[in-house]
């Protein structure tokens, strides 16, 4: 079936420092990629959608400019955590859906953030 | 907006033993239901979902959930759970309204399901 990859699954960073994560889908082209965070035993909280092509859509609450995300191409997504905090340290996760109103949605398997 | 309510933070449940995660919503708009399962150290996956039609829906695992739309629920159930079943499991609801609303999705806070010998 198809697959959404996010890399890395594990990064740890200084306060201060840059991050990408990165979103694939691999075997279909994904028109819309959507960013989560999921907070220790709590939900996942959307924090932005983004089309191929066009700039992200943000959830009310997150820093656009903290949380740069890139739709490049129609498999590629970026999630930049730019300088990053301790508080910024949690769980993220991507999924993506192909083109049409009931594409199914893939998941991929999320990245921990710990920022030290 | 949207609002999930799972009720459960944790269910733990002998094998064999049937098994129930609740799950509520509210919206003022009409909504698309979903079941998503994590197994450890994995990403997560849909388990079933509800667009329209019939209101009880099904898995291929065994798992089924019915949405209620004058209780605004949607529990999932299984008869008979087994080791493998051992998962947090996430119910989400996304607005019906076409377009990419799949993807704008509202968790409930995840129940850990802990299926014992």
């Amino acid at each position: 079936g198809a697959v959404v990859s996010q890399h890395p699954s594990r990064v740890i960073c200084k306060s201060g420092t840059s991050v990408k994560i990165e979103c694939r889908s691999l075997d279909f082209q994904a028109t819309t990629m959507f960013w989560y965070r999921q907070f220790p035993k709590k939900s996942l909280m959307l924090m932005a959608t983004s089309n191929e092509g066009s700039k992200a859509t943000y959830e009310q609450g997150v820093e656009k400019d903290k949380f740069l995300i890139n739709h490049a191409s129609l498999t590629l997504s970026t999630l930049t955590v730019t300088s990053a905090h301790p508080e910024d340290s949690s769980f993220y996760i991507c999924s993506a859906s192909g083109s049409g109103k009931r594409s199914p949605l893939h998941f991929g398997n999320g990245t921990r953030l710990t920022v030290t | 907006a949207q609002s999930v309510t799972q009720l459960d933070s944790q269910v733990p449940v002998f094998e064999e033993a049937p098994v129930e995660l609740r799950c509520n919503y509210s919206s003022s708009v009409s909504v698309y239901l979903f079941w998503y399962v994590q197994y450890p150290n994995q990403g997560l996956q849909l388990l079933l979902k509800y667009l329209s039609g019939s209101t009880l829906v099904e898995s291929i695992n065994g798992f089924e959930a019915e949405f209620n739309k004058s209780q605004t629920s949607f529990h999932l159930r299984k008869p008979s759970v087994h080791i493998s079943d051992t998962a947090e499991y996430f119910c989400a609801v996304s607005p019906n309204a076409g377009g990419t609303s799949y993807g704008k999705l509202t968790f409930g806070q995840g129940t850990i399901l802990t299926v014992h010998p």
